[in-house]
């Protein structure tokens, strides 16, 4: 079945360093791709995503790019925040109506330092 | 601009107690989840809503039941609450299924004793 993967934290830089968060996934199809963030004490927020091979997502700086010749889909960010601290979730979407899914990784909890 | 809404935020059960969580969205979505999460497992789907009027069962739906009262709320209840149902709850709604662009309420820690 599907299933997503990603690196084990916790996850510890100092201000502007450089983030790559890696995920990579099995899916049967052509899945979607998703990345969310969990701040402390909230619900998930969508971060970014993409649809098909090749597509670049982008938000608030970070970037996960669809590659489909290695199932992967890795959160980069060039220069990362105290505010950035918080959980990281890649996700897949696959199928549709009774077949439809959405699969998460089990979470990468990233910490910043001044 | 409230989003998704859970109640209650927090709440202790004896083991055996029954309670209801309720959510409800005021995005004019269709599609409405449960999911529970647990430190190293993820977020793993109890029930969902594809439509009003519909509800399916998720990954782990033992011991839970689902209401789609309405399109806007959409609540889960323990019958019978067991430790092992101490989790942490996300209630989240969608435009339409499979789009996997989901929006979280808050969640609800619930502990069981």
């Amino acid at each position: 079945g599907d299933s997503v993967t990603q690196m084990e934290g916790p996850v510890t830089l100092s201000e502007e360093a450089f983030l790559t968060i890696n995920c990579t996934y099995t899916a049967t199809g052509y899945p979607s791709l998703f990345w969310y963030v969990q701040y402390p004490g909230e619900g998930l927020q969508l971060l970014l995503k993409a649809t098909k091979a090749d597509d670049k997502g982008s938000n608030k700086g970070f970037e996960a790019t669809y590659r489909k010749e290695t199932t992967s889909f890795h959160l980069e960010k060039g220069s990362v925040q105290v505010s950035d601290s918080a959980v990281y979730f890649c996700a897949l979407s696959e199928g549709g109506g009774s077949n439809y899914k959405l699969t998460f990784g089990k979470g990468t909890l990233l910490t910043v330092n001044p | 601009n409230a989003g998704v809404t859970q109640t209650p935020k927090f709440q202790v059960l004896k083991t055996g107690q029954s309670m209801t969580l309720q959510c409800a969205q005021d995005m004019n979505h269709n599609s409405m989840y449960w999911y529970r999460q647990d430190p190293g497992m993820g977020l793993r789907l109890i029930y969902y809503s594809a439509s009003e009027g519909t509800t399916d069962k998720g990954e782990v739906p033992n011991g839970y039941n689902v209401s789609r009262l309405n399109k806007r709320e959409f609540s889960l209840r323990l019958e019978s609450a067991a430790p092992s149902q101490t989790s942490v709850y996300f209630c989240a709604s969608s435009q339409r299924l499979a789009t996997g662009e989901l929006f979280f309420g808050e969640g609800s820690r619930l502990t069981v004793l």
